[in-house]
């Protein structure tokens, strides 16, 4: 099962407007990553938020996250149209080893120019 | 610096014909895996390798499914024989373990067909 899930499943916004996209996952994580593909592409790495970390900006991004609740979020401010992708959140164990990352199914975002 | 390579990019093949994935991870990363990508189930990890000894594969669908890496710049998945249900982008990723980041490098990924 998925120990990431995503919300909105899709968004759709003008640019220059914030996108603002939602994690949920299920059990103890060591940090929580979220990843960025286009269309037809592979993933690419946009912040890593560790779990001692309560927000973390890089950019115009900006991540947070609450242990507590077992939620993060991801705001991208001033979209732009190559904003336009497949958001996902990805989380890592709290075990130890290096466990492979579980994503959610992904947050597809549209910036309408 | 070169990325994670996979190939082919595209295969289209027939229900029960043999389909071989390949991937070469970033030079000098220890750590490789391999993800497969539907709409219906979102991205799932099918095995992964440390020092080119696999350490997980309970991701792995069928005993169709096997991957071997036999030296660290290398790595196969192959389907044998392979099904219509296996269509799907077969993604390899990799990574530094000592970083402690845990970020992952993924290649373009490979999209399968099976008609």
């Amino acid at each position: 099962s998925q120990q990431g899930e995503e919300d909105p499943q899709a968004l759709s916004i003008q640019e220059g407007e914030n996108a603002t996209m939602n994690c949920s996952y299920k059990t103890s994580i060591n940090n929580l990553q979220w990843y960025r593909q286009n269309s037809g592409r592979g993933l690419v790495h946009l912040i890593l938020i560790r779990s001692n970390e309560r927000e973390k900006h890089s950019g115009r991004l900006r991540v947070t996250l609450d242990t507590s609740k077992k939620s993060s979020s991801l705001l991208i401010t001033a979209s732009r149209a190559a904003d336009t992708a497949s958001y996902f959140c990805a989380t890592v164990a709290m075990r130890g080893g290096a466990d492979g990352l579980t994503f959610g199914k992904g947050t597809h975002l549209i910036i309408q120019p | 610096d070169a990325g994670v390579i996979q190939s082919p990019r595209h295969e289209v093949t027939e229900m029960g014909q043999e389909v071989t994935l390949r991937c070469k991870p970033i030079s000098g990363h220890d750590y490789l895996f391999w993800y497969r990508q539907t709409m219906m189930r979102g991205l799932e990890l099918l095995i992964y390798f440390n020092n080119n000894v696999p350490i997980d594969d309970s991701g792995m669908p069928e005993d169709r499914f096997s991957a071997k890496m036999p030296n660290a710049s290398f790595s196969t998945l192959k389907i044998q024989p392979s099904e219509p249900r296996d269509s799907a982008v077969y993604f390899c990723a990799s990574r530094y373990r000592d970083r402690g980041t845990g970020e992952l490098f993924f290649g373009e990924g490979s999209r399968l067909t099976v008609l």
